[in-house]
Order: C-alpha cells, then structure tokens, then sequence
C-alpha cells in the first residue's frame, strides 16, 4: 500500500517569512496530492492540490511542487501570517480507483508575530 | 449550503461496549469515507463506500469494526468490544464522485 512521509513534524517561522513542507510517496500509481490545514480541535481543510499531469500549482500565497520521478511533492507558504498557524497534512491517492487518502503525520506550523 | 456532519461530537464508553457513529455527508455526494485519527498523526483511511456498498473496506484494523450505508446517504460506523486503543477521532468525508473530500468534524472517540 501507498506510504507517506512529511517532513518537519514542528515548523516556526517568523510572520512574513517563508515555510515549506515536504512530503514523500510510495506508490508510483498515486496520481491526486491534496494539501489539508487543520486547527486545533476543528476538522481538516483543503488548502490546495494537485494532479500528477502538473508540476506547479499556486494560489495566492500558497503554491505545491511535484516531482513524480522523485515521488515526492511540497507546500510552499509565502508571506507567512499568524492565522496560517496549524498542523498541515499532505495526502496521496489514485484518484480514479476510489481515491481513499493516504495522510502523512502533520507539520505543527506556528508563525510567529 | 450545509457540510458533512457527524454525531455525537464526543462519546465515552467503558472498555467491551459498542458504540455508533454516525456521518450525514453533503447532499449528493455518492463517495463517503471514514478515516480514523489518533493524537498527533494525520488520518489513517479505515473504509470507502460508493453508493450503498462499501467499495474498500481494506483499512478496517478487525472484525470489531464495521460500517453501513443502506440508502446512500448516512453511514454508521459501528465498534464492538471496545477496548482503549479505539480511543482516536474518527473522522467521515464525502465526495462528489470527484477529487474533493470534505470532511466533518469528527467524532472524538474515548474508550475508558
């Protein structure tokens, strides 16, 4: 089955600075890698994702990267600000056979003012 | 519109009772999933329906745990003899039939 590992566990960025968040797959078959924000005691939030027929994907301040040779893909935060302060989940899935995600551990992001 | 929601939002229970967990998904959604999350990591994939039948139910840890869906819609998750590592949040989502899942906010599972 499909492996995921997420890389840092814990992040502190001072607001205005960047922060990346990387993850690594197993299966080469994983073609759907979505992006989850999750506050503290609330339920998890798309932030972005992307396809394995595209490199790059940006909204705003958040972009992701993927390198399907690599198999692995990032979350890049511009311009950090307290209120992007959560844990942040990366997925991996085979959209088109059921799609059921497959999360990495989490990346506790606190931005500080 | 409304998004999925779940009851109840906290349940405990003694250790060898059984629970029922219930997930409403947005109206129209035919994929639903549950996943399970334990403190400090990200969901764990437990079962997929689409439509009425459970399509995957590959990430169930035993025979404790079984879900339904009889109409398509509501799904319950259902826990015989609980014990203490079923402790977790068990989280349900839906999905159009597309890439989206959205999920609700979980039922925060506590087996004394």
């Amino acid at each position: 089955g499909e492996n995921v590992e997420q890389h840092p566990s814990t992040l502190s960025v001072q607001e205005g600075d960047s922060a990346v968040i990387k993850c690594t797959y197993s299966d080469s078959a994983s073609n759907y890698f979505p992006w989850y924000k999750q506050e503290l005691g609330k339920r998890p939030q798309l932030i972005i994702d992307i396809r394995s027929n595209v490199g790059e994907k940006k909204d705003q301040r958040i972009a992701v990267t993927l390198n399907k040779t690599a198999k692995h893909f990032s979350l890049h935060i511009t311009e950090t600000q307290p209120e992007d302060s959560a844990v942040y989940f990366c997925a991996a899935s085979r959209r088109n056979t059921g799609n059921q995600f497959y999360f990495g551990t989490g990346t506790s992001l606190t931005v500080i003012p | 519109g409304a998004g999925v929601s779940q009851t109840p939002s906290n349940k405990v229970t003694e250790k060898g009772k059984y629970v029922e967990l219930r997930c409403d998904p947005i109206s129209g959604h035919t994929a639903l999933y549950w996943y399970r999350q334990s403190l400090g990591q990200g969901p764990e994939f437990l079962i997929y329906f689409q439509g009425t039948g459970a399509a995957d139910d590959s990430g169930l840890p035993n025979d404790r745990f079984f879900a339904v869906r009889p109409e398509g819609s509501v799904s319950t998750l259902k826990i015989q003899r609980t014990e203490r590592g079923d402790s977790a949040v068990y989280l349900c989502a839906s999905s159009e039939g597309g890439e989206t899942q959205y999920f609700g906010p979980g039922t925060r599972l506590l087996v004394l």
